[in-house]
């Protein structure tokens, strides 16, 4: 099945500097990696996604790039402020309506 | 936000008591899942389900069973709570047609003294 490892599993950067997540994942046949945000004590929210047919996506501050050969993609956070402090997963899918397998989790702290 | 809802957000039991964790979603999703988180942060996978009448176990083995009557419920039950099931339990669904994003509950907290 499939495997995902995600790193680092915790990062601390200064507010305003860029951080960046990395995850890698097993099964050549995934085709759909979203990145999770969760805050305490609520559930993982979506804060972005791409699929394996696009190698960039950016939204705003969150960018998120797909090597499909590596099968490693990435999650970039600019000009990070307090609130982007959060547990970031990463996760892959196969098909549709298969479970989404998650990577372990890095908790991101921002500090001003 | 995610029409998705989980009841009780935190609970607290004894050991050997039944309980039964409510999930209920009303976006008409046929998948749903039922994830562990630990202390780490890590999600397992416990159980998932296809549609209605449809169940069946995820990667992390779990003493927990599920039931899928209505599209719209997925209630996990521990017919014996012990110590070792204390954690966070998140329900998700998604739409079965695309390979999209899952919608997650506010979670269930469990603790088992």
């Amino acid at each position: 099945g499939e495997n995902v490892e995600q790193h680092p599993s915790t990062l601390s950067v200064q507010e305003g500097d860029s951080a960046v997540i990395k995850c890698t994942y097993s099964d050549s046949a995934s085709n759909y990696f979203p990145w999770y945000k969760q805050e305490l004590g609520k559930g993982p929210q979506l804060i972005i996604d791409i699929r394996s047919n696009v190698g960039e996506k950016k939204d705003q501050r969150i960018a998120v790039t797909l090597n499909k050969t590596a099968k490693h993609f990435s999650l970039h956070i600019t000009e990070t402020q307090p609130e982007d402090s959060a547990v970031y997963f990463c996760a892959a899918s196969i098909q549709a309506g298969t479970a989404l397998i998650f990577g372990k989790g890095t908790t991101l702290s921002v500090s001003s | 936000e995610a029409d998705i809802y989980q009841t009780p957000r935190y609970l607290v039991i004894g050991t050997g008591k039944k309980i039964t964790l409510e999930c209920s979603q009303t976006m008409g999703h046929d998948k749903m899942y039922w994830y562990q988180q630990d202390p780490g942060m890590e999600l397992h996978l416990i159980h998932y389900s296809y549609g209605v009448n449809s169940t069946e176990k995820g990667d992390l083995s779990s003493e927990s069973t599920v039931s899928r009557i209505r599209t719209e419920h997925f209630p996990l039950t521990l017919e014996s709570a012990r110590p070792s099931h204390t954690s966070q339990y998140l329900c998700a669904s998604r739409r079965d047609t695309l390979n999209t994003e899952a919608f997650f509950g506010q979670g269930t907290r469990l603790t088992v003294v």
